[in-house]
């Protein structure tokens, strides 16, 4: 049983590059949330998604886009990298009910020099 | 001030001790509440998840939840090194048109001495 699945789970980046950060899950869960957590830090939301074609920001979403074509992927980009994005990204999905709790990936840790 | 408030640590213990953990937090309209584990170079994962306020037990761990005080703790009994971890209390609204979008506290750091 997979679960969320996040890859790369490293990568460097030159300032001014662009990447995407993969996130699938297998458990047909409808919610589905990017995070970043800086060292000593609790994980802020950069975006979110209730369903396929619908996605909101959340508190840090400047610098990064995202997209939701089906239930199991949501990617998560970045155009134009800055060192201001260095930071573990971690992906979470739900099923969307009040009383199910998010479960996450192993996170993809990014550095950008 | 944060929304959810967390001391860093670290918290070392010796084994076999009872971990105490707490959070506290602003906004009174936060309604589910959890505590989840996270190991070095891992994802968070959930360790418990209550409603409202009282208490939840769960093996070796207790969560409270006071919402009068706003005010919540995780106990974690015969504490053993593999609990050793980063403990997470996230909260939520709980308004599925709003996401269902989690506030996190920023993690203490737990090392449970052998």
């Amino acid at each position: 049983n997979a679960g969320v699945t996040q890859t790369p789970k490293f990568r460097i980046l030159k300032i001014g590059q662009s990447m995407t950060l993969q996130c699938a899950q297998d458990m047909n869960h409808n919610y589905m949330y990017w995070y970043r957590q800086d060292p000593g830090m609790g994980l802020k939301l950069i975006y979110y998604s209730v369903g396929a074609g619908i996605t909101d920001k959340g508190e840090v979403p400047n610098g990064y886009n995202v997209s939701r074509s089906t239930t199991e992927d949501f990617p998560l980009r970045l155009e134009l990298a800055a060192p201001s994005q260095t930071s573990v990204y971690f992906c979470a999905s739900s099923p969307g009910l009040s009383n199910q709790p998010q479960h996450f990936g192993d996170g993809t840790r990014l550095s950008i020099l | 001030q944060k929304e959810v408030e967390q001391d860093p640590g670290p918290l070392s213990v010796p084994e076999g001790a009872i971990v105490s953990l707490n959070c506290t937090y602003s906004n009174s309209a936060f309604q589910y509440f959890m505590w989840y584990r996270q190991y070095s170079r891992k994802g968070p994962e959930l360790l418990m998840y209550t409603y409202s306020s009282g208490n939840k037990e769960d093996g070796r761990f207790t969560a409270q939840v006071d919402k009068s005080s706003k005010y919540i703790s995780l106990f974690i009994r015969d504490s053993q090194p593999s609990d050793s971890a980063t403990y997470l209390c996230a909260m939520t609204f709980g308004y599925k048109a709003a996401g269902n979008k989690l506030t996190f506290g920023g993690g203490t750091r737990v090392l449970v001495k052998p």
